[in-house]
C-alpha cells in the first residue's frame, strides 16, 4: 500500500526566504503527483501537477520536482511571502485513487 | 463557476440523526471521490465512483452510503450519526483515463455531531 510522508511537519521562515518542502512515497508506480495548498478552515487548492513522465513543473514562484525512481518530490517556494502561510499537501495518484501526505504547515513571518 | 461544489458547508446535528451531503462537478470528469479529513488534518479516501460505478470502498462503517445518480453527482448519506463521525468531508473529481488530470476538490463539509 502506498505511504506518503512529508517533511518537515511544520516550518517557520522569515519573509523573503526561499524554502523547500519534501514529499516521499513508497511505491514508484504512480501516474502523477499533485501539490495542494490548504488554508485554515478551507478546501484544497491545486498548485501543481506533475505527470509521472515529467521531472518538474513551474508556476510563478513555485517549482515542483519529481524523482519517481527514488520516490521523492520537492516543492520549492521562492521569495516567500506571508500570504504563502498555509498547509501544503502532496498527493500521489495511482489508477484508482490518490494518497495524501501528512502535510507541512508553513508560517511565513513578516 | 465552481468546479466542484458541496452542500452544505457546515452541518451540526445530534447523535443518531441521518444526514446527507451533496456534491456536484461541472468538469466533465468521470471519477468522483469522498475523502475524510480527521482532526489531525490527514485525508483518507472513503469512496470512489467511476462512471456511476463504485470502484473503491475503503473500510468505512456501512452507516455511510454513497449514491451517484449520474457522472456529475456523488452524494454521501450517513445514518445513525455518531460523535466520531465529526470531521471535514471533501468531495473530489478527476478524469481517470490517461492523461490523468489534476484532481479538483470541493470546499469541504464540516460535520459536527453533538
Amino acid at each position: 500500500k502506498q505511504e506518503v510522508t512529508q517533511i518537515p511537519a511544520a516550518l517557520s521562515v522569515p519573509e523573503g526566504e526561499n524554502l523547500v518542502l519534501n514529499c516521499s512515497f513508497t511505491d514508484s508506480a504512480i501516474y502523477n503527483l499533485q501539490w495542494f495548498r490548504q488554508d485554515p478552515g478551507k478546501g484544497l487548492t491545486s498548485l501543481l501537477l506533475i505527470q509521472s513522465s515529467q521531472r518538474e513543473q513551474t508556476s510563478g514562484r513555485l517549482n515542483a520536482s519529481l524523482d519517481k525512481s527514488s520516490g521523492r518530490s520537492t516543492l520549492y517556494i521562492a521569495a516567500s511571502q506571508p500570504g504563502d502561510s498555509a498547509t501544503y499537501l502532496c498527493a500521489v495518484a495511482t489508477g484508482n485513487q490518490f494518497y495524501f501526505g501528512t502535510g507541512t504547515s508553513l508560517t511565513v513571518i513578516p | 463557476d465552481t468546479a466542484v461544489s458541496q452542500t452544505p458547508k457546515y452541518l451540526v446535528t445530534q447523535m443518531g440523526n441521518d444526514k446527507s451531503i451533496k456534491c456536484e462537478q461541472n468538469l466533465g470528469h468521470d471519477t468522483m471521490y469522498w475523502y475524510k479529513q480527521d482532526s489531525k488534518k490527514f485525508l483518507k479516501i472513503m469512496f470512489s465512483y467511476n462512471n456511476k460505478e463504485l470502484i473503491i470502498n475503503e473500510t468505512v462503517p456501512n452507516r455511510f452510503s454513497p449514491k451517484s445518480p449520474d457522472k456529475a453527482h456523488l452524494n454521501l448519506h450517513i445514518n445513525s450519526l455518531e460523535l466520531g463521525d465529526s470531521a471535514v468531508y471533501f468531495c473530489a473529481s478527476r478524469r481517470r483515463q490517461a492523461p490523468f488530470t489534476e484532481a479538483f476538490f470541493g470546499q469541504g463539509t464540516r460535520l459536527t455531531v453533538v
